[in-house]
């Protein structure tokens, strides 16, 4: 159990162009997700908290205009990368929460990786 | 001080050895540790996860928490090439819920 998927796996776009990530809880409902993103060789650096049916709440120095996070259902987040420039190149992986027993846990999905040309 | 800090390492241990692997975080009022294992180019997979102080042992795996000393570790036995990766320490702590991961330490099993 405790499964997330992302989707899509890699993306490659033009300069300017805008990118939309998916991320899916499968088998548990989370009210709770969190979008990462990693460079080469770089520890995860946390970009937002998606909450089920309000706001995110974003990081210090990520700019919510430029990165769209919706969490519309209790099983789906969405990542909106506007105006994609090649310095957004990253590896996006999101987490999903899973409340079991009073206690939380993040799953990971497997990432998406984007490629800004 | 950083709120959950690993030793970067590389850490280098042969085949069939044990790795031990540490962690040290800042807060005294946290809930839950865990380990993830994230190989190159990929997410982060948990492994371990373990809430009160002691050992968990899941498999070759064991992890040891001690709150009061403020660290949890990993434990490898019988290390194989395949558990060459980077590992992630986590700690929730119970302010605001939040899960805070360390920059993980980077284990390679010769073989």
């Amino acid at each position: 159990g405790a499964v997330v998927s992302q989707h899509p796996s890699w993306v490659i776009c033009k300069s300017g162009t805008s990118v939309k990530i998916e991320c899916r809880s499968l088998d548990f409902q989370a009210t709770t997700m969190f979008w990462y993103r990693q460079f080469p060789k770089q520890s995860l650096m946390l970009m937002a908290t998606s909450n089920e049916g309000s706001k995110a709440t974003y990081e210090q120095g990520v700019e919510k205009d430029k990165f769209l996070i919706n969490h519309a259902s209790l099983t789906l987040s969405t990542l909106t990368v506007t105006s994609a420039h090649p310095e957004d190149s990253s590896f996006y992986i999101c987490s999903a929460n899973r409340r079991r027993e009073g206690t939380d846990t993040q799953y990971f999905g497997p990432g998406t990786r984007l490629t800004v040309l | 001080q950083k709120e959950v800090e690993q030793n970067s390492g590389p850490l280098s241990v042969p085949e069939g050895a044990i790795a031990s692997l540490n962690c040290t975080y800042s807060d005294r009022v946290s809930q839950s540790f865990f380990w993830y294992r994230q190989y190159s180019g990929k997410s982060p997979e948990l492994i371990m996860s373990i809430y009160s102080n002691g050992d968990k042992e899941d498999g070759r795996f064991t992890a040891q928490l001690n709150k009061a000393s403020q660290y949890v570790s990993l434990l490898i036995r019988d290390s194989q090439p395949s558990d060459s990766a980077t590992y992630l320490c986590a700690v929730t702590f119970n302010w605001g819920f939040k899960t805070i991961f360390g920059a993980g330490t980077r284990l390679f099993v010769k073989a």
